[in-house]
């Protein structure tokens, strides 16, 4: 199987910050990575597929990038919206859906 | 406006079984294949099963194999997950997940907001 490692696992920035969450693979993953937002008690929300295509209605400070085994995901400034916790996930025929160990995103 | 709503959480005792539905409105149900994905406190997500979109092809993780079944009613718009010998690793949230192919990739484009299983004697 091949192994997420996302970091870090908790991340403090101020309003307007840019921030970056990372997602590293065991093995190149041919851009099928995905990022996801997880708000409590919420439906959490696609932001980013196939590494680097903006979900419809996600803003525009979401961008994500890389390709190979490293991927990104970056909050061009931060916005009080923002805080959640980030996973990333890849797709495989088995088992499917592989996530990240998450990212909790705080203000400072 | 489309909507996943899961329901049928609760707290069971080891060894019991809960069944949760997944209630969708706003798209054609029955043209998507669905998931079951938990994330349980202090742990990372986990996704434990699928099923296509007419039912007969089916997947689990090795965590729930045996234990949990997975079905879904398209006439009702309807997901469900049978989920027997309950332990107490299996205390989670579980949501339901819409899920899109997109060339070799697949994602998850629509969930549930959760319910809530606490194993506990």
């Amino acid at each position: 199987d091949i192994q997420m490692t996302q970091s870090p696992s908790s991340l403090s920035a101020s309003l307007g910050d840019r921030v970056t969450i990372t997602c590293q693979a065991s093995q190149d993953i041919r851009n099928y990575l995905n990022w996801y937002q997880f708000k409590p008690g919420k439906a959490p929300k696609l932001l980013i597929y196939d590494a680097s295509n903006l979900e419809t209605g996600v803003p525009s400070r979401f961008s994500g990038s890389g390709s190979g085994t490293d991927y990104t995901l970056t909050i061009s400034s931060l916005q009080p919206e923002d805080i959640a916790t980030y996973y990333c996930q890849h797709y495989d025929i088995v088992p499917p859906y592989t996530f990240g160990q998450g990212t909790k995103l705080e203000i400072k | 406006q489309e909507q996943l709503v899961e329901s049928g959480g609760g707290l069971v005792k080891p060894g019991g079984s809960l069944r949760l539905s997944c209630a969708a409105s706003g798209f054609p149900f029955s043209n998507y294949y669905m998931n079951w994905i938990r994330l349980a406190p202090g742990k990372g997500l986990e996704w434990i099963s699928y099923i296509g979109s007419g039912g007969s092809a089916i997947y689990y993780a090795d965590s729930v194999k045996g234990r949990f079944t997975i079905s879904r009613d398209n006439a009702r718009k309807s997901l469900f997950l049978q989920m027997n010998s309950l332990r107490a690793e299996d205390t989670a949230v579980y949501y339901c997940a819409r899920a899109i192919d997109y060339g070799g990739n697949s994602y998850l484009d629509s969930w549930g907001q959760g319910t809530l299983v606490a194993v506990s004697s």
